[in-house]
């Protein structure tokens, strides 16, 4: 069935990186733009980031341009983000989903602590 | 474009009809989906292109408008239903928004 499968979070200290993922099955993967979008605890949702299905574009939101990266692998059916320079307020559960948000990943939990 | 959500939340009881208003700072024409979030999960979408019901949801869901205001309805709410809302407009392609959320709890 069609899924999607984050991984690669965890706890981190402010200034540092961590290199989130997510897996894709049951689709072609490089038919379709994706997108993350991160949900601080007990907040509401905001998106963050946007990949073309080629890869050559990519969109993100001020609230993290200039040290996150969005990229993916069509061979690899994987999407990536590369988090940098992390803060407190970057401490959020980071979902990816496909193209209009018709599909999410359960999630990966990030903690600048 | 920014989106908000009316009201943030409400106290309704099963089988009651509920109406969750959204609305856009600029016209985005029926560029809007709308997404059940339940505690610990994520989030779901039930309607896309403002009135398009996704398939295998309920018919007890609906959803109307164009252009800067537009609306989910619950109609007859169930147990099930008891979960956070969020409207989000995808006019500014690739860029999107979400609205605040309306929490639904139970009376």
């Amino acid at each position: 069935q069609v899924q999607l499968v984050e991984s690669g979070g965890g706890l981190v200290k402010p200034g540092g990186s961590l290199r989130l993922s997510c897996v894709a099955s049951g689709f072609t993967f490089s038919h379709y733009y994706m997108t993350w979008i991160r949900q601080a605890p007990g907040k509401g949702l905001e998106w963050i980031s946007y990949i073309s299905s080629s890869g050559n574009n990519v969109y993100y939101a001020d609230s993290v341009k200039g040290r996150f990266t969005i990229s993916r692998d069509n061979a690899k059916n994987s999407l990536y983000l590369q988090v940098n320079s992390l803060r407190a307020e970057d401490t959020a559960i980071y979902y990816c989903a496909r193209a209009l948000m018709d599909v999410w990943g359960k999630g990966t939990t990030v903690t600048v602590s | 474009i920014q989106m908000t959500q009316s009201p943030s939340s409400l106290s309704a009881s099963v089988g009651d009809t509920v109406t969750i208003t959204c609305r856009a700072s600029q016209d985005i024409r029926n560029d809007l989906n709308w997404y059940q979030q339940k505690p610990g999960k994520a989030p779901k979408r039930l309607v896309y292109a403002a009135s398009s019901l996704q398939s295998g949801v309920p018919s007890r869901f609906s959803g109307s408008g164009s252009g800067t205001e537009f609306s989910l309805t619950i109609s007859s709410l169930q147990p099930e239903d008891f979960a956070t809302y969020y409207c989000l407009q995808h006019n500014s392609y690739p860029r999107f928004t979400f609205g605040p959320g309306t929490k639904v709890d139970i009376k």
